[in-house]
């Protein structure tokens, strides 16, 4: 299975930052990769897929880059209510899908 | 409103059963392969198991291989995940996820239903 390592596990950033969450995969998976956003008690929202296209409806302040084994997500300037935690996904081989552990993003 | 409502979670005893549902609406249930992704108390994102859009093919972590089931009933736009032979480690929310056409990830998920194994 593809382990998918994120970094890192939390940090803790002010309103207006910029942020870079990184996401490195054990093997190659080209840019099938998903970014997701989760705050407490609901489920996870799709921000970003093919490793840099934006879903439809999240806002242009969130950005993906990256391929093969290195990713990154980006928080052009921090709202609040972009503190949460984020999942990276690898959808490249599967079974299983593989998320990431998770960072947890905290208001400083 | 597009939407998934997850159902069936509860309180079972170690060895129990329980089936989950996931009912779908406000789009077309049938061309979308959907998955079951759970998460236990406070932490992360795992996948649990994946169906494609008329059933051909279906994916289960190794974790739940031989104890848990996928199956769908697309006249009845839902999705199901029977559990058996459950253990104290498969306590979680339970989501169901679609996944996006033409592999963009998972673009639509449930709000999840907690499955407590307890004796």
């Amino acid at each position: 299975a593809i382990r998918m390592t994120q970094s890192p596990s939390s940090f803790s950033a002010s309103t207006g930052d910029r942020v870079t969450i990184t996401c490195r995969a054990s093997q190659g998976i080209s840019s099938y990769l998903a970014w997701y956003q989760q705050k407490p008690g609901k489920a996870p929202k799709l921000l970003i897929y093919a490793a840099s296209t934006l879903q439809s409806g999240v806002p242009s302040r969130f950005s993906g880059s990256g391929s093969g084994t290195d990713f990154t997500l980006t928080i052009s300037c921090l709202q609040s209510e972009d503190f949460a935690t984020y999942y990276c996904q690898q959808y490249y081989s599967y079974p299983p899908y593989t998320f990431g552990q998770g960072t947890k993003l905290e208001i400083k | 409103e597009v939407q998934l409502v997850e159902s069936g979670g509860g309180l079972v005893k170690p060895g129990g059963s329980l089936r989950l549902s996931c009912a779908a609406s406000g789009f077309t249930f049938s061309s979308y392969s959907m998955n079951w992704v759970r998460q236990a108390p406070g932490k992360g994102l795992e996948w649990v198991s994946s169906i494609s859009s008329s059933s051909s093919y279906i994916y289960y972590a190794d974790s739940v291989k031989g104890r848990f089931t996928i199956s769908r009933d697309n006249a009845k736009n839902s999705l199901y995940l029977q559990m058996n032979s459950l253990r104290a480690e498969d306590t979680a929310v339970y989501y169901c996820a679609r996944e996006g056409t033409g592999r963009r990830g998972f673009d639509l998920w449930g709000r999840g239903t907690l499955v407590t194994v307890s004796s």
